[in-house]
């Protein structure tokens, strides 16, 4: 059974600065990966997504990175902003599979 | 594209009532619709993976009289909550995946259930 995991539950730090969310998951298996981001009351908004026979997808000042063999997968934010506070949420997609099992989240605070 | 919409946002009815949830694909044809359920501060439980035409299939310890989904069309799922309970209220979130791959999921803005 897949497992998710997402360290740390919770992050403060202030503006400006740079972090990494990781997300580690028990089945190497998988058919893609995606980094989602929740607004209080909100739904998911997809921020990246990545294939299983891709090492990497940015977009703007996120960069994901996907290390299949060791199950781990890292969301970097670069320049962190207020508005970057939100939970983020991974989720992989088995091989052979439609539904996603998602990690518990990180939650982000970015002081200004 | 890929804009995902549910309706109503909001909604509360009365103990022993049914509810119905649309979900709905604007600008591109699912062939695919997931249900979730989102409890305070926890991450995403699947309820339910329908397939457009075909009955739904339900994750293991979801009742699948007390949760009814439809997907009738290749934009249209919904979700009926029926006899609601107050236990049943939550935050309900559906997503949506085209037809062909990568199958990346598209999330809608979710639906608060309150039962009285």
């Amino acid at each position: 059974k897949q497992e998710v995991t997402q360290i740390p539950a919770a992050l403060s730090v202030p503006e400006g600065e740079n972090l990494v969310l990781n997300c580690s998951f028990t089945d190497s298996a998988i058919y893609n990966l995606q980094w989602f981001r929740q607004d209080p009351g909100k739904g998911l908004t997809s921020l990246l997504l990545i294939q299983s026979s891709q090492r990497e997808q940015t977009s703007g000042r996120l960069n994901a990175s996907l290390d299949k063999s060791s199950g781990r997968s890292t969301l970097y934010i670069a320049a962190s902003q207020p508005g970057d506070s939100a939970t983020y949420l991974c989720a992989v997609r088995r091989e052979g599979a439609q539904k996603l099992v998602f990690g518990q989240g990180t939650r982000l605070t970015i002081n200004p | 594209g890929a804009v995902v919409s549910q309706h109503p946002s909001r909604v509360i009815c009365k103990s022993g009532t049914s509810v119905k949830i649309e979900c709905r694909s604007l600008d591109f044809q699912a062939t695919t619709m997931f249900w979730y359920r989102q409890f305070p501060k926890k991450s995403l439980m699947l309820m339910a993976t329908s397939n457009e035409g075909s009955k739904a299939t339900y994750e293991q310890g979801v009742e699948k009289d007390k949760f009814l989904i439809n997907h009738a069309s290749l934009t249209l799922s919904t979700l009926t909550v029926t006899s609601a309970h107050p236990e049943d209220s939550s935050f309900y979130i559906c997503s949506a995946s085209k037809a062909g791959g990568p199958y990346e999921q598209y999330f809608g803005p979710g639906t608060r259930l309150t039962v009285t």
